[in-house]
């Protein structure tokens, strides 16, 4: 159980272009999902919070209108990177943790998308 | 904030020896302690976890053991094998709060 699916795992883009990423709670709904950046041989870095049927809270640093979060149902949250440079590249892995289990309950993760801008 | 700090950055060990990383946490408030087991090219994924209220828990060759006091966390992998080879990240995170703060990762390679 607690499967989180995510979607496409590599993608290879134009510098420019947007790039729409989706993470899919597949046997548990969701009311909040979390998205991170990894860059290679370094910790996941958190970079906003997505609550089901609200904005996003971003963390510090991270630009909210280039990283468009959208948590339209208690499955599915998107992360869309708009007008991406090279130095987007890199890993973006989503989270999830069951909807109702208390905040000290595990956050399972998706195999993460691995982001190429040319 | 938060701040987890995780030692060492790299292990290498023998198969069948045992394995420690140990990870320190800043705020005393922190009550949830996961651990994470990342390969390559994948997400990380849960191997054990550990509430403020309990000073251990074991899962077979995996234990993780709590001090709260000093405010810090261990993994410990027995008999370990070529296929525990991976990235290791402990996390926390503090009541109230959603977040998981991650600390810098451990990799570990083990030596058949």
């Amino acid at each position: 159980g607690a499967v989180v699916s995510q979607h496409p795992s590599r993608v290879i883009c134009k510098s420019g272009t947007s790039v729409k990423i989706e993470c899919r709670s597949l046997d548990f709904q969701a009311t909040t999902m979390f998205w991170y950046r990894q860059f290679p041989k370094q910790s996941l870095m958190l970079m906003a919070t997505s609550n089901e049927g609200s904005k996003a809270t971003y963390e510090q640093g991270v630009e909210k209108d280039k990283f468009l979060i959208n948590h339209a149902s208690l499955t599915l949250s998107t992360l869309t990177v708009t007008s991406a440079h090279p130095e987007d590249s890199s890993f973006y892995i989503c989270s999830a943790r069951e909807a109702g289990l208390s905040y000290n309950s595990p956050l399972h993760f998706g195999n993460g998308t691995r982001l190429t801008v040319t | 904030g938060e701040n987890v700090e995780q030692h060492p950055s790299t292990l290498s060990v023998q198969e069948g020896d045992s394995a420690v990383i140990k990870c320190t946490y800043s705020d005393s408030a922190s009550n949830y302690f996961p651990w994470y087991k990342q390969e390559l090219g994948k997400g990380p994924q849960l191997i054990i976890d550990i509430r403020s209220n309990v000073g251990e828990k074991k899962d077979q060759r995996i234990a993780v053991t709590l001090n709260k006091t000093a405010k810090h966390f261990s993994l410990h992998i027995t008999e370990t094998q070529p296929e525990d080879s991976a990235v290791y990240f402990c996390a926390a995170s503090i009541s109230g709060f959603q977040k998981l703060v991650f600390g810098t990762g451990t990799r570990l390679l083990v030596s058949p």
